[in-house]
């Protein structure tokens, strides 16, 4: 069965400082894979995605990920982190499209000024 | 703007009582979908539809019910037979024409027992 693992459930950071939040799937073929933002009480905003292609997905508010196959992860990146940033971040996978969604259990991020 | 619209935001339930989460989209998307997240959990699939009048079950559907009678709407019934249905529900819609279109999620109605 597919599982999506976030293996840091909360992360702090100052302002300015490089974020990376770790995302690990298991699954035998290229699954699809996201990366979603929430606000506290708000839904769910795509931050990008990655289906097949160039491994280095660029995404919204200078986000970033790679896919590595042969770590089986999707890490999300940023190379200076806003205070607007701080948020709880989810990695998605699916089988063969984006359907049905597999969700990692989040990493919550706070920022410091 | 297109989007999608939950309603109500916050809802509170009495034991042994039903209740109804709306869910509309102006999106023009086949696909929808209900979730359900619960703090340190993650979000899980309840039920999806992707096409009017059908509908299936997700991870986790008993105690919940839902229908797709236009494209537009998916509401999901909490039934009394759900027994610990405090959570924050999410209801998502999906352009299902391509398969790489992702899901588009609603902010949510926060569900409370009495």
């Amino acid at each position: 069965a597919q599982s999506v693992t976030q293996p840091d459930i909360h992360i702090t950071v100052s302002e300015g400082a490089s974020l990376e939040l770790r995302c690990n799937y298991s699954y035998g073929a290229t699954p699809y894979l996201f990366w979603y933002v929430q606000s506290p009480g708000q839904g769910l905003q795509l931050l990008l995605k990655y289906f097949s292609g160039d491994t280095l997905v660029q995404g919204i508010k200078g986000f970033e990920a790679e896919f590595k196959r042969s770590q089986s992860s999707f890490n999300l990146r940023k190379p200076s982190v806003h205070w607007s940033d701080a948020a709880e971040y989810f990695c998605a996978v699916s089988k063969w499209s984006a359907d049905k969604l597999i969700f990692g259990t989040g990493t919550r991020l706070q920022v410091f000024p | 703007d297109g989007g999608i619209t939950q309603s109500p935001k916050y809802l509170f339930r009495k034991e042994g009582q039903n209740v109804t989460l709306s869910c509309e989209q102006n999106l023009n998307h086949d696909a929808m979908y209900w979730y359900r997240q619960d703090p340190g959990q993650g979000l899980r699939l309840i039920y999806y539809s992707q096409i009017v009048n059908d509908f299936q079950k997700g991870d986790i559907a008993e105690g919940y019910s839902v229908s797709r009678e236009k494209k537009e709407s998916f509401p999901l019934t909490v039934t009394s037979a759900q027994k610990n249905p405090t959570a924050f529900y999410l209801c998502a819609s999906r352009d299902s024409q391509y398969s790489n279109q992702p899901q588009h999620f609603g902010d949510g109605t926060r569900l409370s027992i009495l």
